[in-house]
Order: structure tokens, then sequence, then C-alpha cells
């Protein structure tokens, strides 16, 4: 089952802050968050293993609440180089078995 | 150090055609998998692997098919190309989770762009 991410879309202006949100219907093991650009292949972001467990990168962190089997993805004082397609991807054990959101777009303008 | 390699990046098939897109890493990852990315779609996930010897389908696997004779190898197979599988196809490799628990994400190969008429 996809999970679902939301909002679909994003517009924000540089130093704005924005968040991405992950659900999923079934328990989760793993969260991964990856950011694509036009035209190239998805990056790597972070994973995070545990219920409640956040990380960083930068200014961008996430956080996993496993009960609620949700993860969100929190970008702080947005730059231009932000701008892409966020993707979380869900893992359901230790089986190497991803699957991905359908998607957030987020536009940071000047 | 390549990283994940596909080839081709581009590939026009007629339709019934069959092919083989390649997909080849040098990292040593245990897990690899295949994923097609079609417009409004996030990514899906086609087949993957644990290690040699061993797959599984993931969400859309008909149509193709995988074999993982070695851990740096694993080439996806068009049967029989349809227009329905015009795509952007994307090959990814990694650590696996448990074997190393650190901060291991997918690697993602520069895709094939395929087209099917």
């Amino acid at each position: 089952q996809q999970p679902v991410q939301s909002p679909q879309a994003v517009i924000l202006r540089e130093g704005e802050d924005a968040v991405i949100n992950c659900s999923s219907s079934k328990a989760l093991y793993s969260v991964h968050w990856y950011r694509q650009k036009h035209g190239e292949a998805p990056v790597f972001l972070m994973i995070l293993l545990k219920g409640g467990e956040q990380k960083g990168h930068e200014k961008i962190s996430a956080s996993f609440n496993e009960k609620k089997q949700q993860s969100s993805l929190y970008l702080t004082a947005s730059q231009l180089s932000y701008s892409g397609t966020y993707f979380c991807g869900t893992g359901s054990g230790n089986t190497g078995k991803l699957i991905f959101g359908q998607g957030t777009t987020l536009q940071v303008k000047p | 150090n390549a990283g994940v390699t596909q080839t081709p990046k581009f590939q026009v098939l007629k339709t019934g055609q069959s092919m083989t897109l390649q997909c080849a890493q040098d990292m040593n990852h245990e897990y690899m998998s295949w994923y097609r990315q079609d417009p409004g779609m996030g990514l899906r996930l086609i087949h993957y692997s644990v290690g040699a010897g061993i797959t599984d389908q993931g969400e859309v696997p008909n149509g193709y098919n995988v074999s993982r004779s070695t851990t740096e190898d694993f080439p996806l197979r068009l049967l029989s190309a349809a227009p329905s599988q015009t795509s952007v196809y994307f090959c990814a490799s990694s650590y696996s989770v448990l074997g190393h628990r650190a901060n291991y994400g997918y690697t993602f190969g520069s895709g094939t762009r395929l087209t099917v008429v």
C-alpha cells in the first residue's frame, strides 16, 4: 500500500518554513526521505528507524511516529536549492522493499 | 567508484519487442530494486532483491522479469513491450538496514527513458 503524502504541492518564499507529511496504513519499520530535481534521479536525504526518532540534515529534519505510522519532513529557512519533489519511502521490515509516496512538489521563490 | 550505472539512457521500442535494461553497482550493496516513474504516480516498485539469487515482486511486476546472479548486477527484462510501459526506469541499491544500521538509503542510477511505440 502506497503511503500518502500531503500536501501535493507547496510554494514558498526564501526563508519560509514548510512541513511535508507522510502516512501509511501499514505498520512501518523505516521511513526514508528523498529529493528529486527535475530530470534527475532521486537523492537520499535521511532514514528514520525508531518510533519518535528525529534526525536532521542541515536545515532539514524529520520525525517518525511509529505508533501513528506517520513521518514529517521539516524544512526551515528554505533556500532556492530546496526546490524539487520530495518523496517518502516506507519499509515494513528488513526486506529491502521500499514503497514510495506520490511525492510533494516544493517550489521556493526569491 | 561509479555508484549505480544504468544502460541505456534512452531507448525506443516497438510494441511486442523485448529488451533488457542493465543495472550494475560497485558498492557491494545487498539490496537492489527497480522502479518506474510516471507523471503524477511517483516511484512504483517493480521488482527487488535482497541478495544474489533472491528476488521478489513489487507493486507493478507484470510484464517484467528480473534475475540476480551476482551482487553487482540486476537486469530488468521486458518480455513483450507495450505502450503502457513507456516510462522512466530507475535502478537503486542500498546496504541492508540491519547489517549496517547507519544512515544508508538507496543510491539511484541516472535512469533509462523508455518509449514504446
